[in-house]
């Protein structure tokens, strides 16, 4: 067990649209989930960190009201990318946290904003 | 400077060979320590923590300095499969909250 599905898995919108990414743990209630971009030949860069019923804590640079996250339940957590822009074009990965334990990695979802 | 540092490659080496991977990182207060790997378009996957002890599995070993703050993985008898992007990634949280910092990646691809 410990499985993290991410819908979808990539998506091409119009440049000015808004993206939604959802981020769900199968199998265990996820204490915390994480969400990262990774831009081509880069590393993942930690976006924002949010537990269930509280507002995420979201890194330095990092525009919150962009990417508005919604961690609705401790099994969903939600990604959306507002007026999303060619620049925020990336792969985009969710985790999420059981407790004390590693965390564990959704298979991402690759967003292009043409 | 980077939090996280890796020599990004790429590194050829032909089949069953053995091959080494460095990384040094900037916080001295990070408590743990990993390396994953990562498949072309694919999310991460944890390949194994790295204790202070050095840590052994399979044809993997990972070894941790503290005090040069470096952290290596070690492949011996490399396999085809062994081709991926290796990615070094280090705790910077404390009192249990997990916040990982990950290294650009070290690109390795095993020649038949």
């Amino acid at each position: 067990g410990a499985v993290v599905s991410q819908h979808p898995s990539w998506v091409i919108c119009k440049s000015g649209t808004s993206v939604k990414i959802e981020c769900r743990s199968l199998d265990f209630q996820a204490t915390t989930m994480f969400w990262y971009r990774q831009f081509p030949k880069q590393s993942l860069m930690l976006m924002a960190t949010s537990n269930e019923g509280s507002k995420a804590t979201y890194e330095q640079g990092v525009e919150k009201d962009k990417f508005l996250i919604n961690h609705a339940s401790l099994t969903l957590s939600t990604l959306t990318v507002t007026s999303a822009h060619p620049e925020d074009s990336s792969f985009y990965i969710c985790s999420a946290r059981r407790g004390q334990d590693t965390q564990y990695f959704g298979p991402g979802t690759r967003l292009t904003v043409l | 400077r980077k939090e996280v540092e890796q020599d990004p490659g790429p590194f050829n080496v032909p089949e069953g060979a053995t091959v080494a991977f460095n990384c040094t990182y900037s916080n001295s207060a990070s408590q743990s320590f990993f390396w994953y790997r990562q498949d072309c378009r694919k999310e991460p996957k944890l390949l194994m923590s790295v204790y202070s002890s050095g840590n052994e599995d399979g044809r993997f070993t990972a070894q941790l300095n503290r005090a040069s703050q470096y952290i290596s993985l070690l492949i011996r008898d490399s396999k085809l499969s062994d081709s991926a992007t290796y990615l070094c990634v280090v705790n910077a949280g404390g009192g249990g909250a997990q916040k990982l910092v990950f290294g650009q990646g070290t690109r390795l691809t095993i020649n038949p």
